[in-house]
This record gives C-alpha cells, structure tokens and sequence, in this order.
C-alpha cells in the first residue's frame, strides 16, 4: 500500500522559536498533499492543502504567516510553525493524495509541544 | 451544505460480539466514500474506498458497505486487537480539491 511518512515524529520546542515538519509519499507522487491538526479525542481539523509548484491553500481562520507551507516537489511537503507558543502545542498530521486511486494516505503524525 | 456523520460516538463490545458503524452523508455527487482506522497517538489508515451503492469490501473482520445515503462497517466477532477510532470521511462535492469531510469517528472499545 501506499506510504507516507512524517518527521520528525516527535518534538519540543521553546516558546518563540521555529519547528519544521517533514511529509513524503515514499512510493508514489502527490501533487497535492494536505496538513492536518487533531486535538485531543476530536476529529482532524484540515489547515491547508499545499499544491506542488504553488501557493498553498489555507482555511479559514488558520494564519498562513503563522504556518507556513512549502511543496517544493512531488514527494515532499513541509509545515514550520513559526514563533511557536504554547497554544500551537498539538498533533499534527499529514496526508497525500495519490492521483490513481484519489485516495488520501496520512502519515504517522507529529507530536509538537511548545514550552 | 455537505456533511458526514457517524453514530454512535463510541461502541463497547465483547471480544466476540459482532455490531456495525454507520456514516451517514450528505454529499452532491458522492465521489467515494472512505474508511480509516486510527489508533491513539497515529495517523488514520487506510481501510476502504466505496465509489456507488450497493458496493462492498471486506478486510479480514471488517466490511464496508454503501447505499445512497450512508454506508455502514460492519464487524463479525471483533478482537481486543479491533479496537481504535474509525473514521468515514467523503470528498467535497462542488470541487475536486480532494479535500474530505470527515464525520467525528466512532470509538470502539472490544473487551477480551
């Protein structure tokens, strides 16, 4: 099946500084790829879509200065929360979306906590 | 509006004790209705993709069916090892973005 992954899978930052997390589909190529975020016992709450060679697009209420994406080619996406604080603290996951099938693949998610 | 919507919230089971989930939608012309299993502190992973009612799959003890207005899983004596969050999510309708709605999940609890 399909593959994604996400690094890193885990990390803690200090409030103020800036995180990067990494999503590739490993075995197929995305043109689009999604960014999520999961709170606690909640359903995933979309942020943007990123689109190879574009401008990524955000939704509604979600600070695009704030989370900034890059979907610099058909394997990799990347999401840098900039000037973390405590709020931004959350799981954050990926997805992928292969073309052949229009099936979404995630990835295993990334555990951000902001001191 | 398109909307997806999963009942119940959460299921306990016996190990052994066969139920079913159901997804609900509201979608303008359905392109695929998917299923995925999520385990705490993991991404969701793909189970199924059902594209016209009247459709089914199966995956050892699952198996996802579709009608016109909602598609159920169904699981036939469940394992301790079942046990996770499922989700159902659908395609907006009006564009081909492949952004999905996602209902709120179902949390299953099977019990040894």
């Amino acid at each position: 099946g399909a593959v994604v992954s996400q690094h890193p899978s885990r990390v803690i930052c200090k409030s103020g500084t800036s995180v990067k997390i990494e999503c590739r589909s490993l075995d197929f190529q995305a043109t689009t790829m999604f960014w999520y975020r999961q709170f606690p016992k909640k359903s995933l709450m979309l942020m943007a879509t990123s689109n190879e060679g574009s401008k990524a697009t955000y939704e509604q209420g979600v600070e695009k200065d704030k989370f900034l994406i890059n979907h610099a080619s058909l394997t990799l996406s990347t999401l840098t929360v900039t000037s973390a604080h405590p709020e931004d603290s959350s799981f954050y996951i990926c997805s992928a979306r292969d073309l052949a099938t229009d099936t979404q693949y995630f990835g295993p998610g990334t555990r951000l906590t902001v001191l | 509006e398109d909307q997806v919507t999963q009942s119940p919230e959460a299921l306990r089971l016996q190990e052994g004790e066969s139920s079913s989930l159901n997804c609900s939608y509201t979608v303008s012309g359905l392109r695929g209705l998917f299923w995925y299993r999520q385990d705490p502190g993991k991404g969701p992973e793909f189970l199924f993709t059902l594209y016209s009612a009247g459709e089914e799959k199966e995956k050892e003890r699952l198996k996802a069916t579709l009608t016109k207005k909602e598609s159920f899983l169904h699981i036939t004596a469940p394992k301790p090892e079942d046990s996770a969050t499922y989700l159902c999510a659908a395609p907006h309708g009006s564009s081909n973005t492949g952004k999905l709605i996602f209902g709120q999940g179902t949390t299953l609890q099977v019990k040894p």
